[in-house]
């Protein structure tokens, strides 16, 4: 069981430039979502997703894109990178619908730079 | 969406018990209360949740008021590798989606 699988773990962007960060889970989870956490920041929500073919926006969606085609799989596109941009990103899935109780499992982040 | 208050840092020394206080006053009826923690330079992990009573894991104890407006995390004897920022957070079981984190609180353990 890999858990959640971030990639990559680090990357630099010029301004400007688009690129996509994938995340995939092997828990048969059927939320999935995207943090940003700036440093010394607490975590921010970007989107979620609660099955294949549904997502949402969270707190602070621009500039942002996501899909989910899959189960597995919910990638996190930048259109245009600024360099406010900067920061690391979370990936983290858990079950849906009203199980509540259980918990989510973070993937180990993708620290992005933009320059 | 419900929001938690957490004091923005605590201290404690090694070997003793901790409790990490969460104020939840705007909680509905169908929150759960969730913690997790962050080690330095890694993600969130999950360490205990509830809805009305007391809870009990290998990792922490939560310790839930009766009004269920306070909650607090109990680390029994805090240790060097416990140094983290802990969020306290509410998981909607109606249907809303939205995982909020706050800022949480970050522990620093004294040797």
């Amino acid at each position: 069981n890999a858990g959640v699988t971030q990639t990559p773990k680090f990357q630099v962007l010029k301004t400007g430039q688009s690129m996509t960060l994938q995340c995939a889970q092997d828990m048969n989870h059927e939320y999935m979502s995207w943090y940003r956490q700036d440093p010394g920041m607490g975590l921010r929500l970007i989107h979620y997703s609660v099955g294949a073919g549904i997502t949402d926006q969270g707190e602070v969606p621009n500039g942002y894109n996501v899909s989910r085609s899959t189960t597995e799989d919910f990638p996190l596109r930048l259109l245009s990178a600024a360099p406010s941009q900067t920061s690391v990103y979370f990936c983290a899935s858990s079950y849906s619908g009203g199980r509540a109780n259980y918990g989510y499992t973070f993937g180990s982040g993708t620290r992005l730079t933009v320059v | 969406d419900a929001k938690t208050t957490q004091p923005n840092s605590m201290e404690s020394n090694e070997e003793e018990p901790v409790h990490l206080p969460c104020n939840h006053s705007t909680i509905s009826g169908t929150d759960y209360i969730h913690w997790y923690r962050q080690l330095p330079s890694q993600g969130p992990e999950y360490v205990i949740h509830g809805l009305t009573s007391n809870v009990n894991n290998r990792m922490a104890s939560l310790a839930i008021a009766e009004d269920r407006k306070s909650s607090t995390l109990i680390l029994h004897r805090a240790t060097l590798r416990d140094a983290a920022v802990y969020y306290c957070i509410l998981r909607d079981a109606s249907g809303t989606y939205k995982y909020i984190f706050g800022t949480g609180t970050r522990l620093k353990v004294l040797a």
